[in-house]
């Protein structure tokens, strides 16, 4: 059965302070690796998709990573509007090519 | 990215009445929309993926016949929740697969049964 486990559950930032979130996976045959971000009340909105190992995506402030293994979401010199909760998802190849996701990393950055 | 509009944001309803969400992929076509039902600092479940023109796969402890999922067109999907009990209260939302496989999520509906 596929599992993504994302640590840490939830993170306390300073604006400025750099850090990282980290989605942990197993799949059997990933066909894709997703990020969202979820405000509350809302529907998850969509960041990056990354496909293979060593593959990287940029977008402002965020960096996505993938390993065979995992993948990190980099944050850089965050704000506070970047305050939400982070979720990671893998896509299998087998059947109907299923979306398992993580609990997500909640995110709060203190100005 | 893709646009994927759910109606209504937020829904009160009676206990034992029905309740019907709608879910429209605005500027693409989805073949396959899935909705997710997602509890208080829980991850997202996979509920049902609907194919359009044909039946909804339900994941296991899924009640089909409590929630009815149809996909008429290439662009709206509906999931109804029939019967509605408190437990069945929850945030709802539904998802539209874009051209890579990514997949685009709508607003999400708060269901509260009273």
């Amino acid at each position: 059965e596929d599992q993504v486990t994302q640590s840490p559950e939830a993170l306390r930032l300073q604006e400025g302070e750099s850090s990282s979130l980290n989605c942990s996976y197993t799949v059997s045959g990933l066909r894709g690796l997703f990020w969202y971000r979820q405000d509350p009340g809302k529907g998850p909105e969509f960041l990056f998709t990354l496909y293979s190992a060593g593959e990287e995506k940029e977008k402002e402030r965020l960096k996505a990573t993938l390993t065979k293994k995992e993948s990190f979401l980099h944050i850089t010199a965050p704000k506070p509007e970047d305050s939400a909760t982070y979720l990671c998802a893998v896509q299998a190849w087998t059947g109907y090519q299923k979306v398992t996701f993580g609990i997500g990393t909640k995110l709060q950055v203190i100005p | 990215g893709a646009v994927v509009s759910q109606h209504p944001s937020w829904v009160i309803c009676k206990s034992g009445t029905s309740v019907k969400i709608e879910c429209r992929s605005l500027d693409f076509q989805a073949t396959t929309m899935f909705w997710y039902r997602q509890f208080p600092k829980q991850s997202l479940m996979l509920m049902a993926t609907s194919n359009e023109g044909s039946k909804a796969t339900y994941e296991q402890g899924v009640e089909k016949d409590k929630f009815l999922i149809n996909h008429a067109s290439l662009t709206l999907s509906t999931l109804t929740v029939t019967s509605a009990h408190p437990e069945d209260s929850s945030f709802y939302i539904c998802s539209a697969r874009g051209g890579l496989g990514e997949a685009f999520f709508g607003q999400g509906t708060r269901l509260t049964v009273v």
